[in-house]
């Protein structure tokens, strides 16, 4: 069974920092990665997503992941962070040929300070 | 806006009664995923449906049901609800398998 851990719950950022947040995946074969994030009292909105080729993804808002298939890995980096990045972000993993379903990770609350 | 919308927005009930969710997927999304998000258990995948027949199940209670119909909107009942059911009820659609796009969500709380 797949599974996703991100190891961080919460995370505090000055504005103009840089930020990673971790995600390690469990899966038999490749799977599709997925970095989501959760404004409060919103949906889920794709940041990026990983499904096959280059390793370095390039999202929306400035971000960008790495998939590290020797440690099963998909960090999410941005380089300098704003006050508005503040939300709570979700590492997926899908499996292909079998519907995709997502397995989520518990979720990385980011706060940003002024 | 992903294009997939749920109604109700909002759904407030009480213990031991039942609820339908809606959930109308983007034009062209063949596939519906329901997920569950509580602060106990966090995003849980609860069913997939593809062009109106079953295709995944994942920790979805026997008192959840649901089904998608033939112009692909799904939706999800819940029946004998119990406090714990009180969540936030993510649809999702895609094409085939593919990148999902999320619905806002229906809150349900039960009282």
């Amino acid at each position: 069974a797949q599974s996703v851990t991100q190891p961080d719950i919460h995370i505090t950022v000055s504005e103009g920092a840089s930020l990673e947040l971790r995600c390690n995946y469990s899966y038999g074969a490749t799977p599709y990665l997925f970095w989501y994030v959760q404004s409060p009292g919103q949906g889920l909105q794709l940041l990026l997503k990983y499904f096959s080729g280059d390793t370095l993804v390039q999202g929306i808002k400035g971000f960008e992941a790495e998939f590290k298939r020797s440690q099963s890995s998909f960090n999410l980096r941005k380089p300098s962070v704003h006050w508005s990045d503040a939300a709570e972000y979700f590492c997926a993993v899908g499996a292909p040929n079998a519907g995709n379903m997502l397995t989520f990770g518990g979720g990385t609350r980011l706060m940003v300070k002024p | 806006d992903s294009g997939v919308t749920q109604t109700p927005k909002h759904l407030i009930t009480a213990t031991g009664q039942r609820v339908t969710l809606r959930c109308s997927p983007r034009s062209g999304d063949l596939s519906v995923y329901w997920y569950q998000q509580s602060l106990d258990q966090g995003l849980q995948f609860l069913i997939q449906y593809y062009n109106g027949e079953e295709r995944a199940k994942g920790n979805i209670l026997e008192r959840f049901s649901a089904q998608q119909f033939p112009d692909l909107h799904s939706e999800l009942n819940l029946s004998s609800l119990e406090l714990g059911d009180s969540a936030l009820y993510f649809c999702a659609s895609s094409v085939v398998d593919s990148q999902q796009f999320f619905g806002p969500g229906t809150r349900l709380t039960v009282l």
